[in-house]
């Protein structure tokens, strides 16, 4: 079936320095992609989301990239800050309805 | 402005035991709802959802089930939890198939 998986479980980074989360998805036919924030013990906040019209879109100090042609999507951050430590999914909606599928997540550790 | 209350917080039901955990969305009408479990340190596993009101698709085949009583609110039930039912459970809502808006979560431990 459908899956979204990340590289990367953990990923460490100096503060003040760009962080690239990236992620893969199986299914060709995905059109709607986000980017969530999960903080410990709290639901997952939104971050950021792209449709597969476009193949990159930013935010305050975030961009996500979409590259379809080997069914990728990436998630920078600029300048990361101790704020930013946190678990990252990637999820794919608009295949089969109304589910969000989420991937296993990545962990930013951002070093002081 | 929405928002989305899940109650409660925290959760010690031994093994056997019923369940009932609600969440209510104000501030939005006809919203599609969800919930979702997550295991420690792992992702979020899709239980339910809903687009309407007596409307509930299951994804995964268990112990538990999920009802919309009315057009803001979802419970999730089970009547003999099971140790593998603990986990961090959450309550999403969306407008069509959109991004979601998730509450703050209950932790459940079954003991």
């Amino acid at each position: 079936g459908e899956s979204v998986g990340l590289h990367l479980p953990t990923l460490s980074v100096q503060e003040g320095d760009n962080s690239i989360i990236n992620c893969a998805y199986s299914n060709s036919a995905s059109d709607y992609f986000i980017w969530y924030k999960q903080e410990s013990g709290k639901g997952p906040q939104f971050i950021i989301d792209i449709r597969s019209n476009m193949d990159k879109r930013q935010g305050q100090r975030v961009t996500v990239l979409l590259n379809k042609t080997v069914k990728h999507l990436s998630l920078q951050i600029a300048a990361t800050q101790p704020g930013d430590s946190a678990v990252y999914f990637c999820a794919e909606s608009g295949t089969g309805g109304f589910k969000t599928i989420f991937g296993a997540g990545t962990r930013l550790f951002v070093k002081a | 402005s929405q928002t989305i209350h899940q109650w409660p917080a925290t959760l010690v039901q031994p093994v056997g035991s019923p369940l009932s955990l609600e969440c209510t969305v104000e501030g939005t009408s006809n919203p599609n709802l969800y919930w979702y479990r997550q295991a420690a340190g792992r992702g979020l596993q899709l239980l339910f959802y809903s687009v309407g009101i007596g409307q509930i698709s299951s994804e995964v085949p268990q112990n538990l089930s999920a009802s919309r009583p009315q057009d803001r609110q979802f419970i999730l039930s089970s009547k003999k939890l099971l140790l593998s039912d603990s986990g961090f459970y959450l309550c999403a809502w969306s407008r069509g198939n959109e991004k979601l808006f998730f509450g703050s979560g209950t932790q459940l431990s079954v003991l």
